[in-house]
């Protein structure tokens, strides 16, 4: 069955601290895989796209990491900033049978203190 | 440049009802995706227009259905409406598809008595 499990659900940090966020899936056949960030009552914004030949992706203080033979990705945030409080998910596409299955997790909720 | 905007914002509707929902792509964007959110169930994907045709297709009933316009506007419907189907739907559109970055609008948030 095709699942994306993330994890922390929650998680709270002190501004400036560093944390990282773990995406594990069984999707199959693999396409690529999203990072997204949302701010609460707004919509997603993407942060990172990799496909299955990416390892890292960076995207200013967010760098991405993908394993495709572990079937794990992480999303690690450096410096945090108190703008970094919002639900981060991850998303897994697969291609099958001519068309994409968009395989979501349930996200890992950050809260940044000061 | 504009972003990709939903109206309305917000909606409340009564069990049995339908709801027409509208979103207005990044201008030159020709893929445009609808989403549902709920605190149980997250994100999930509905459907995906390419060029005025359906590409692809979520695990939804028929009572909800889309369309796209030749200017790659979209709309979404939803019939019959059910108490499940208050959520956040969420519209957004990219360049193609597929392997690109999708811009999404800030969402209409619907409640049905």
């Amino acid at each position: 069955k095709n699942q994306v499990e993330q994890s922390p659900q929650s998680l709270i940090i002190l501004e400036g601290k560093n944390c990282t966020l773990q995406c594990n899936y069984t999707v199959s056949p693999f396409s690529n895989l999203r990072w997204y960030k949302q701010d609460t009552g707004r919509g997603p914004v993407s942060l990172t796209i990799m496909t299955f030949s990416e390892n890292t992706k960076s995207n200013g203080r967010y760098t991405a990491t993908l394993d495709a033979d572990t079937k794990q990705s992480s999303l690690h945030i450096t410096a945090s900033q108190l703008s970094d409080s919002a639900s981060y998910i991850c998303v897994v596409s697969a291609w099958a049978s001519g068309t994409y299955k968009y395989i979501f997790g349930t996200g890992t909720r950050l809260k940044v203190l000061a | 440049k504009a972003g990709v905007t939903q109206t309305p914002r917000y909606l409340i509707k009564t069990r049995g009802q339908q709801v027409t929902l509208s979103c207005s792509p990044i201008s030159g964007h020709r893929s445009v995706s609808w989403y549902q959110q709920t605190p149980g169930q997250g994100l999930q994907f509905l459907f995906e227009y390419f060029s005025e045709t359906q590409r692809n297709k979520g695990n939804f009933p028929g009572r909800f259905s889309g369309r796209q316009f030749s200017n790659s506007r979209s709309e979404m419907n939803v019939s019959t409406l059910e108490l499940g189907d208050s959520a956040l739907y969420l519209c957004a559109s990219s360049l193609l598809a597929y392997q690109e970055t999708q811009y999404f609008g800030p969402g209409t948030r619907l409640l049905v008595l």
